[in-house]
């Protein structure tokens, strides 16, 4: 059964600190990694995607790969508020004799930036 | 921006009835997908297809079909409405996969069906 961890959390960070959120993954033949942000009552959104080990950075948002050991995370620097939200960690499982693939989705972590 | 639009945002259904959900994406996605998320629980796909006409059993099959007849639009269907498919469904929507590395999925906005 392939897999993906997160703590749920709740993480509670105070505004303007880096919020840092992590994940690992079972399958060690996964190329594909993704950050959705799901607030409360609404539907999960893309924010981040990562292919390649190491670093990539969009604003305030980074994601960092490490296929060796099997995780990702996403930093979130001079954290809002407004990034109160679950974030949900997504990993592409390869099937059909690799031809295609779906996402298998981490439960999430709840993350609270307080003023 | 690629538009993922379920029909309705929220649903009161009665136990035995049968209910449609419906999904429509306007980017020409290969691939579509139907969720559920329950607290505790995450998203638990319940059905997926890669093309017109072909549909694939995910986790949580029992109890859902689906068709898909055309691209773009992708339904899920309750059989027989019953309390314990009370949730949340979301539909999303790829490009799929190309040299074995995957699109992202987007998501329409959801539909809270309540069973009563």
């Amino acid at each position: 059964q392939k897999e993906v961890e997160q703590n749920s959390g709740p993480l509670s960070v105070p505004e303007g600190a880096i919020a840092s959120l992590n994940c690992t993954y079972s399958d060690r033949v996964s190329q594909s990694f993704f950050w959705y942000r799901q607030y409360s009552g609404k539907s999960p959104e893309l924010i981040m995607s990562i292919y390649s080990n190491g670093d990539k950075e969009d604003g305030r948002f980074t994601a960092q790969l490490n296929k060796a050991s099997q995780y990702v995370s996403l930093l979130i620097r001079d954290s809002q508020p407004s990034d109160s939200a679950t974030y949900l960690c997504a990993v592409n499982i390869m099937n059909y004799g690799g031809s295609q693939g779906n996402l298998i989705f981490g439960k999430g972590t709840k993350l609270s930036v307080k003023p | 921006d690629v538009k993922v639009t379920q029909s309705s945002r929220y649903l009161v259904k009665r136990t035995g009835e049968k209910v449609f959900l419906e999904c429509v994406q306007d980017m020409d996605h290969e691939n579509m997908f139907w969720y559920r998320q329950d607290p505790g629980l995450g998203l638990r796909l319940i059905y997926f297809s890669y093309d017109v006409k072909m549909k694939e059993k995910g986790d949580i099959p029992e109890g859902y079909s689906v068709s898909r007849e055309k691209k773009e639009r992708f339904s899920l269907i309750l059989e027989s409405a019953s309390t314990n498919q009370t949730s949340m469904y979301l539909c999303a929507s790829s490009f799929g996969t190309a040299g074995g590395y995957s699109y992202g999925y987007t998501f329409g906005s959801g539909t809270r069906l309540t069973v009563v």
